[in-house]
């Protein structure tokens, strides 16, 4: 069975700092990744998708990677801002077409 | 273009009251999936349907049916509610893309059900 797990459960950083957000997962065979941003009380906000064959993914100041044999995947986002305070979660497609979702890091970026 | 749009966004029910939840994409994609959200253990697959018609069991479907009459529409339904099944419940949707590594799934906004 899928396991997906993100470390840390919850980060604090100041305005303007680079960070990296961390996802395992325990089956590498996957069809893809899915980086997700949720803020409190709404729905969540595709990020980034990193299909198998891929190492990286870049959007404005995120950049997402993928170790597919060591089941391991990195968000790194750049000079941090306020607005980017959220729960982050991953999500991987194995088998068939549902997605195993981490339980999220939340982050703060404090101004 | 709306998206996904899930209704209603809040509701509260009594034990064994019986409810449907409608989700509606219009990006005229296969799949639809039905999730439910809870602290401590993320989200997890209810119900998932690969086309109009067709509807297929996901991780936890136990207490809840589910409906795909129109390509557009998934309805989730309880049939008798109970407090475990307070959650809060989102549907997405993908295009379809079975075995190819393509498939990002659009997130609704979610329904918060309390079920007393």
């Amino acid at each position: 069975k899928q396991e997906v797990t993100q470390i840390p459960a919850a980060l604090s950083v100041p305005e303007g700092e680079n960070l990296v957000l961390n996802c395992s997962f325990t089956d590498s065979a996957i069809y893809n990744l899915q980086w997700f941003r949720q803020d409190p009380g709404k729905g969540l906000t595709s990020l980034l998708l990193i299909q198998s064959s891929q190492r990286e993914q870049t959007s404005g100041r995120l950049n997402a990677s993928l170790d597919k044999s060591s089941g391991r995947s990195t968000l790194y986002i750049a000079a941090s801002q306020p607005g980017d305070s959220a729960t982050y979660l991953c999500a991987v497609r194995a088998s068939g077409s549902r997605l195993t979702f981490g339980e999220g890091t939340q982050l703060t970026v404090n101004p | 273009n709306a998206g996904v749009t899930q209704t209603p966004k809040f509701r509260v029910l009594k034990t064994g009251q019986s409810m449907t939840l409608l989700c509606a994409q219009d990006m005229n994609h296969e799949y639809m999936y039905w999730y439910r959200q809870d602290p401590g253990m993320g989200l997890r697959l209810i119900h998932y349907s690969v086309g109009e018609g067709t509807t297929a069991k996901g991780e936890v479907p136990d207490g809840y049916n589910v409906s795909r009459l129109k390509k557009q529409n998934f309805l989730l339904g309880l049939e008798s509610a109970a407090p475990s099944q307070t959650s809060v419940y989102f549907c997405a949707s993908s295009y379809r893309n079975e075995g190819s590594s393509y498939n990002e799934q659009f997130f609704g906004p979610g329904t918060r059900l309390t079920v007393l």
